[in-house]
């Protein structure tokens, strides 16, 4: 079964600081893995994915995220982070043989001035 | 376009009573999926559609809660006597293809009372 850990449950951050946020998975074929952004009263949505090829993934407003197969890890960053990214953070994992998403507790972002 | 929505934004209801909650996916989509995500948690997978058949109801918890999707566009989620631990946030999402990236509505704040 897969399973998805991010253990940080919330970080504080300082607005124009760089922002680290740390996935962990559990797959046994190639996974797929996203991050998605949850604000207050809204959906998720995503940032971005990785599916194959390059590791190192570009996605939305300004998140990049890397794939380490040797550490299982699919970590979020970004390098300068304004107050809008204040929200929660979800990583997931899913395959080309699992439609389903797995989703990790997530993480809760705050950014203070 | 319209991405997808899910109506009614918020249902409270008491104990023992049923439920419907809806879900209009992205025209076009013939994947849907239920998600449930309790407080402080990520979404947990309930049933996932493609077309108008239930393809992996392992997710629903039990035999109390149903979801149709008769015509493969419009899906219910249904919930007979409920209880005060269905109280969620149901997701819905939708995918052109299955193992495509999903994307989800709002959500339907439930609580049971």
């Amino acid at each position: 079964a897969q399973s998805v850990t991010q253990p940080d449950i919330h970080i504080t951050v300082s607005e124009g600081a760089s922002l680290e946020l740390r996935c962990n998975y559990s797959y046994g074929a190639t996974p797929y893995l996203f991050w998605y952004v949850q604000s207050p009263g809204q959906g998720l949505q995503l940032l971005l994915k990785y599916f194959s090829g390059d590791t190192l993934v570009q996605g939305i407003k300004g998140f990049e995220a890397e794939f380490k197969r040797s550490q299982s890890s699919f970590n979020l960053r970004k390098p300068s982070v304004h107050w809008s990214d204040a929200a929660e953070y979800f990583c997931a994992v899913g395959s080309s043989n699992d439609y389903k998403l797995s989703f990790g507790a997530g993480t809760t972002v705050t950014v203070r001035a | 376009g319209a991405g997808v929505s899910q109506t009614p934004s918020n249902k409270v209801t008491e104990k023992g009573k049923y439920v419907e909650l809806r879900c209009d996916p992205i025209s076009g989509h013939t994947a849907l999926y239920w998600y449930r995500q309790s407080l402080g948690q990520g979404p947990e997978f309930l049933i996932y559609f493609q077309g108008t058949g239930a393809a992996d109801d392992s997710g629903l918890p039990n035999d109390r809660f149903f979801a149709v999707r008769p015509e493969g566009s419009v899906s219910t989620l249904k919930i007979q006597r409920t209880e005060r631990g269905d109280s969620a946030v149901y997701l819905c999402a939708s995918s052109l293809e299955p193992n495509n990236e999903q994307f989800f509505g709002p959500g339907t704040r439930l609580t049971v009372l």
